[in-house]
């Protein structure tokens, strides 16, 4: 199994451009998670799915930020337009679901820099 | 609302000896309790878990965390430690019965030194 898989692995913009990272979760996961890291908020969940359908979207900072998941194998995070403060490690996790005792596998991240 | 205090935010060790990285959980529900490591440029893995039943959990890589209900918390030790220990580490909660959301804590950076 190639593991959850993201794209790209960096990316750098420039401020009010359109940003747009993809995540493939684990074949046969249910559940999908979208997290930002950054040295001063440390690791922050932005939105879950469920079934292809959004669960919780609390953490999503503000109207900037959309996450879309049109099928089992694939998950967008958009921001529109982006903000040097939204400069970060986004983080997609994938899990089985059915309850949260269960494992979250991590992809190995987007770095994203705006300038 | 759950949340998760690692009390540390740095801890250097030589190779060789124990260490203990501590984390404490707030939370009005019964709750699951997770241990990540972040080795760098690396999303997070699972190093162990709690759900139920023996308070002492062993995990991979030599780990082992006790779960403590009175004291809220569930610190993570390794009695040696090795080079290849360094990394972040994260404390997570979980709330029993409730949605997936985990809450994590701010990481611990170990660094393990010759």
């Amino acid at each position: 199994d190639a593991g959850v898989i993201q794209s790209p692995r960096h990316e750098v913009t420039e401020m009010g451009q359109e940003v747009t990272l993809r995540c493939k979760p684990i074949s046969g996961h249910n559940s999908l998670f979208w997290y930002r890291q950054t040295m001063m908020r440390g690791l922050e969940l932005l939105i879950y799915f469920n079934n292809n359908v959004p669960i919780d979207d609390s953490g999503m900072p503000e109207d900037r930020f959309s996450a879309k998941m049109p099928n089992a194998s694939f998950s967008t995070l958009k921001i529109q337009p982006s903000e040097p403060r939204d400069s970060a490690v986004y983080f997609c996790a994938s899990s089985p679901g059915g309850g949260n005792h269960n494992e979250q596998f991590f992809g190995p991240g987007t770095r994203l820099t705006v300038l | 609302a759950q949340s998760v205090t690692q009390l540390d935010s740095q801890v250097p060790v030589f190779e060789e000896a124990p260490v203990e990285l501590r984390c404490n959980y707030s939370s009005s529900v019964s709750v699951y309790l997770f241990w990540y490591v972040q080795y760098p440029n690396q999303g997070l893995q699972l190093l162990l878990k709690y759900l139920s039943g023996s308070t002492l959990v062993k995990g991979i890589n030599g780990f082992e965390a006790e779960f403590n209900k009175s004291q809220t918390s569930f610190h993570l030790r390794k009695p040696s430690v090795h080079i290849s220990d360094t990394a972040e580490y994260f404390c997570a909660v979980g709330t029993q019965g409730g949605s997936e959301k985990l809450v994590f804590g701010k990481g611990t950076k170990l660094t393990v030194n010759p």
